[in-house]
This record gives structure tokens, C-alpha cells and sequence, in this order.
């Protein structure tokens, strides 16, 4: 049973520290996508990647907010220095991409992140 | 003007009935149009997709799409209190989304014993 994996589930860090989260998509799929999800924001884009090559960041605040994906089972999100408001649920996902109208996307369990 | 509404609810419904969720969407080159369902404390899961108007339908959920109309919607059948949980709806596709998923709010499902 294929899934996307995602570590760690659960994160509580003090303001100003590193937090790394990783994610790895399922096995064949080209895509990889980084979410925050909030009571207040909802589902929100950060960034993607399309064969490990970044497509869009746009979401993300770059200042302290990075993602990189170093090999095709393997992407991370880093925050630096965190601050309390980064607080939340950051889901990964994956899918075989293909500009088909039957692309989907597959979520990981998330990373539960609470910054003191 | 949002991107893809949803009604946030909640939506209660007695067991047995038929819940109704719905969504609009604001660019009307979207090709796709997807359902996940999400339970407290879990991450979305994939109901269903549709990218051609009208119904299509996989068990007890159908899913309607009206491109002229900007409008999809998700009908549960013979609801259940295991299908008590958020429903969002994601649009792929248009001019402004590119090939990325956008997401409503959700609507919040509670079916009732």
C-alpha cells in the first residue's frame, strides 16, 4: 500500500529554533507538494516541486521559510528561526503529474508543529 | 472574490438522508475538480474527481460538475455517522491556478444517529 510518509509527526520547538520536516512522496510520482493548514487559513499552498525542480514558491515567506528536494525519495521544508504564528499542521503530498485533467494528489499524515 | 467556496457549515443531516455540499470557483478555465474528505486531526483524503459536466458516480457519493455555472458539488447518499467530517474541494487547471490544486475552506459534515 503506497503512501506518502512524513517526519516527524509531531514538533514542539522554542521561538527562534531550526525545525525540519521531511517528507517521503510515493514511489514514481514526479510531483511534490508542501501545505499549511490552520483553523483560520486553511489548506495553503507553500511550494512544489515537479522532478525534484522547484516550480513555484510562491507561498512560502522566504525569509525563513526554505524546501529543497536533494533525490526523488526525499523532500524537506525547513523553517529558520521559527516563531510561534508558523504553528500549525504542514501536510506533504505526491502525484504522478502529467498537465492530464485526472492528476491528483496524495497527502502524507502531516507534521503537527507548535512553536512556543 | 475567493478563489473555490465552500459553505464552512456546519451541515447536519439525520442518518439515512442525502447531504449536499457544494462549491463555486472563480476562474473559468479550470479543468479538474476534486473531493477529499478530512477527519479530525487527519490529513485530507481522496474521495473523488470529475472534470467533465454532469454526474459521475462511485458508490454512495456523485459528483456534479456545471462548467457554464462555475459549480460543483458532492452528494453523499444514505448518509452516515462515519462520514461525520470536512469535505474540501480543490480545483486544478485555468489560467490562474496553473497546474497547482487550489482549495476551498471546507464544509463541515455532521450526520446525525
Amino acid at each position: 500500500d503506497a503512501r506518502v510518509t512524513q517526519t516527524p509527526r509531531h514538533k514542539v520547538t522554542e521561538m527562534g529554533q531550526e525545525v525540519t520536516m521531511r517528507c517521503q512522496p510515493i514511489l514514481g510520482h514526479n510531483t511534490v507538494f508542501w501545505y499549511r493548514q490552520t483553523m483560520m487559513q486553511g489548506l495553503e499552498l507553500l511550494a512544489y516541486f515537479r522532478n525534484r525542480a522547484p516550480l513555484d514558491d510562491s507561498g512560502m515567506p522566504k525569509d525563513r521559510f526554505s524546501a529543497e528536494m536533494p533525490d526523488a525519495t526525499l523532500a524537506t521544508l525547513k523553517i529558520q528561526p521559527s516563531e510561534p504564528r508558523d504553528s500549525a499542521v504542514y501536510f506533504c503530498a505526491s502525484g504522478l503529474v502529467l498537465n492530464h485533467p485526472t492528476d491528483t494528489q496524495y497527502f502524507g499524515p502531516g507534521t503537527r508543529l507548535t512553536v512556543l | 472574490q475567493k478563489e473555490v467556496e465552500q459553505n464552512s457549515g456546519p451541515l447536519s443531516v439525520p442518518e439515512g438522508a442525502i447531504a449536499s455540499l457544494n462549491c463555486t470557483y472563480s476562474d473559468r478555465g479550470s479543468q479538474s475538480f476534486f473531493w477529499y474528505r478530512q477527519y479530525s486531526g487527519k490529513s485530507p483524503e481522496l474521495i473523488m474527481f470529475i472534470y467533465s459536466n454532469g454526474d459521475k458516480e462511485d458508490g454512495r457519493f456523485t459528483a456534479q460538475l456545471n462548467k457554464a455555472s462555475q459549480y460543483v458539488s458532492l452528494l453523499i447518499r444514505d448518509s452516515q455517522p462515519s462520514d461525520s467530517a470536512t469535505y474540501l474541494c480543490a480545483v486544478k487547471g485555468g489560467d490562474n491556478y496553473g497546474q497547482n490544486f487550489v482549495f476551498g475552506p471546507g464544509t463541515r459534515l455532521s450526520v446525525l444517529p
